[in-house]
């Protein structure tokens, strides 16, 4: 188990710029989470696949948000013309399974700095 | 929609003390709980669940009950250490595995 792995730790752009992060979940996870996290606030959901399968995004995940996962191994998420309320640590997540007793395994994030 | 809402913090104590960190629920069906850890500078771990009332979910001294009547899952811990030092986050999980977190808890225990 090398746990989640998110690249890169920290990205800062203009603002306009498109960015694209990786997550790598746990091999045998066959869920892949995004979430959004801004200072004193918990995780917000943004978006979740099943192997390849975007099943389901939050209503805060804008038409410039796109998150692929293409062989239901690691996923992207890309974020295009970027704003200052983008600013934030986006965090991806995995686990075993469709049951809502699974526990998520977190990576250790990347932090989005807008200038 | 579901939501969580956990006691405010900063939490300040002093090594030894009992902690409490209040939790309660909106949830459309019936959850499951969880409280995730992070430590300084580490990504967010379970550290425990529950997944039915009446359920106690415990690890490295912590527990929290799932009280549905009262719609809660209180941490508690009977005797801080300085190491427990972190942002605790209560969350529940209902279809299809996504969560929904509180804002957090800070907590700092002082040797």
């Amino acid at each position: 188990d090398t746990g989640v792995s998110q690249d890169p730790r920290h990205k800062i752009t203009k603002r306009g710029q498109n960015v694209t992060f990786r997550c790598d979940p746990i091999s045998e996870h066959n869920r892949l989470y995004w979430y959004r996290q801004t200072l004193g606030q918990g995780p917000e959901f943004l978006t979740y696949f099943q192997n390849e399968a975007q099943l389901e995004k939050s209503r805060l995940l804008s038409d410039r948000f796109s998150a692929e996962r293409p062989k239901g191994s690691f996923s992207t998420l890309e974020i295009q013309r970027t704003e200052q309320g983008d600013s934030a640590m986006y965090l991806c997540a995995s686990s075993l399974g469709a049951d809502s007793n699974q526990p998520q395994h977190f990576g250790d994030g990347t932090r989005l700095s807008i200038l | 929609g579901d939501s969580v809402t956990q006691m405010e913090g900063p939490v300040t104590l002093s090594e030894e003390a009992f902690l409490t960190i209040n939790c309660t629920y909106t949830a459309t069906g019936y959850p499951s709980l969880f409280w995730y850890v992070q430590y300084p500078g580490e990504g967010l771990q379970l550290l425990l669940k529950a997944t039915k009332a009446d359920d106690k979910g415990s690890n490295k001294g912590f527990e929290a009950t799932y009280r549905k009547e009262t719609t809660s899952f209180h941490l508690e811990k009977g005797s801080v250490q300085v190491s427990d030092s972190a942002v605790y986050f209560c969350a529940l999980s209902l279809n299809a595995g996504k969560s929904t977190f509180g804002d957090g808890t800070t907590l700092t225990v002082k040797p």
